[in-house]
């Protein structure tokens, strides 16, 4: 079965920096779009970031960009998102998730970390 | 951006009953449209995409309609494992956008 397992979370000052990773198994990473998705305390779901198969082609929630940077290491079958200038309201569960394709369902998500920026 | 809106915000069923839910896209998404559930302290799991085919695993008690702008999720006989809060994404327009949620409860 697909397994997704992030980590890296913690609490973290406002300004600092954090590396989130996300180790994949039992599914061929390297032919999948992979996702980040975070939820705040209590709230709902936001998109953040997604990097195509090869890793040539990135995106990003407006509230990210220019802060936080998504790569993938197919030979270690790890997404990473790299997270600079860290804001409170980056405070959320971080989840990484799959799609077949680009703009498709994200049909299998890892049990998410939990990213706490506070001073 | 397309909002994504949700109704209702909660919905109290009874085990057994049918539990209706709904999801309206702010612009037509045609049929690229997805619903989750998500259980206390768990991740979302995928139950539909392409608003009406049931993911891998996921079962036939759990039925989506709709396309354009107007999305369904239909449950026909809620079970206890059932109980859960149920968010709808568009994946049409870039970026991807969810909804609010629905939290289904026991009545």
């Amino acid at each position: 079965e697909v397994h997704l397992v992030e980590s890296g979370g913690g609490l973290f000052q406002p300004g600092g920096s954090l590396r989130l990773s996300c180790a994949a198994s039992e599914f061929t990473f390297s032919s999948y779009w992979m996702h980040w998705v975070r939820q705040a305390p209590g709230k709902g779901l936001v998109w953040v970031s997604h990097i195509n198969s090869d890793g040539s082609s990135t995106s990003y929630a407006d509230s990210v960009k220019g802060r936080f940077t998504i790569s993938r290491d197919n030979a270690k079958n790890t997404l990473y998102l790299q997270m600079n200038s860290l804001r409170v309201e980056d405070t959320a569960v971080y989840y990484c998730a799959r799609t077949g394709g680009g703009d498709g369902p994200l049909d299998y998500w890892g049990q998410g970390t939990l990213v706490t920026v506070s001073s | 951006e397309i909002v994504m809106t949700q109704s209702p915000a909660t919905l109290s069923v009874s085990p057994g009953e049918r539990a209706t839910l709904s999801c309206r896209a702010s612009q037509s998404v045609i049929s690229n449209f997805a619903w989750y559930q998500q259980k206390p302290g768990q991740a979302p799991r995928l139950l539909i995409f392409g608003a009406s085919t049931r993911a891998t695993g996921i079962p036939a008690r759990f039925s989506g309609s709709g396309s354009g702008t107007e999305f369904t999720l239909t449950i026909s006989s809620l079970q206890s494992e059932d109980f859960a809060v149920y968010y709808c994404q568009q994946y049409f327009h870039w970026p991807s956008t969810f909804g609010p949620g629905t939290k289904v409860d026991i009545k």
